[in-house]
């Protein structure tokens, strides 16, 4: 159980260009998902913590007009890179918890180059 | 001082050695505490949760130093699929589930 969905797996991406994620959890409820960017051997980074229903919360220094969350239903979040360039470029990867003590269940990330 | 500390290796160990390694972190307040292991461009996957009194599954072991604030992972017998980066994670404080993450330790099981 607890499974996340993330799609797309790997995108390219023209300069410029938008570019939307998607997050589902698929056999349970998420009212709270977060975002994590992860620059090649670096740590996890977490980008905003996404609130069905209501605004995501961003973390200092992650421009929120530039990363746009969406959680429009317990089941989906989305994250859109708007007018992405190359120092975009990133591994993306969203999570959800069923219970802070359970740990967090993640996509499986979507790997994103921007040309 | 980072949030959460961890040696980045990388440790060459060969298979069926035993290997622990340990992670610091600075908020005493934290409850929560896992490791993660992450494969080259996968995503992470929780390995396990760390409870105070220590917690066994099969091959791996863990410790919580509440003191020192430290927790450890010791695998033992280790198989090359053991390879991979094990990240050392730790909620924000108190019931604040927002995760604070290590930047891993690299692992490579030799044959």
């Amino acid at each position: 159980g607890a499974v996340v969905s993330q799609h797309p797996s790997w995108v390219i991406c023209k300069s410029g260009t938008s570019v939307k994620i998607e997050c589902r959890s698929l056999d349970f409820q998420a009212t709270t998902m977060f975002w994590y960017r992860q620059f090649p051997k670096q740590s996890l980074m977490l980008m905003a913590t996404s609130n069905e229903g209501s605004k995501a919360t961003y973390e200092q220094g992650v421009e929120k007009d530039k990363f746009l969350i969406n959680h429009a239903s317990l089941t989906l979040s989305t994250l859109t890179v708007t007018s992405a360039h190359p120092e975009d470029s990133s591994f993306y990867i969203c999570s959800a918890s069923y219970g802070a003590s359970y740990g967090y269940t993640f996509g499986s990330g979507t790997r994103l180059t921007v040309v | 001082r980072k949030e959460v500390e961890q040696d980045p290796g990388p440790f060459n160990v060969p298979e069926g050695a035993t290997v622990a390694f340990n992670c610091t972190y600075s908020n005493s307040a934290s409850q929560s505490f896992f490791w993660y292991r992450q494969d080259c461009r996968k995503e992470p996957k929780l390995l396990m949760s760390v409870y105070s009194s220590g917690n066994e599954d099969g091959r791996f072991t863990a410790q919580l130093n509440r003191a020192s604030q430290y927790i450890s992972l010791l695998i033992r017998d280790s198989k090359l699929s053991d390879s991979a980066t094990y990240l050392c994670v730790v909620n924000k404080g108190g019931s604040n589930y927002q995760l604070i993450w290590g930047a891993g330790t690299k692992l490579i099981i030799k044959p």
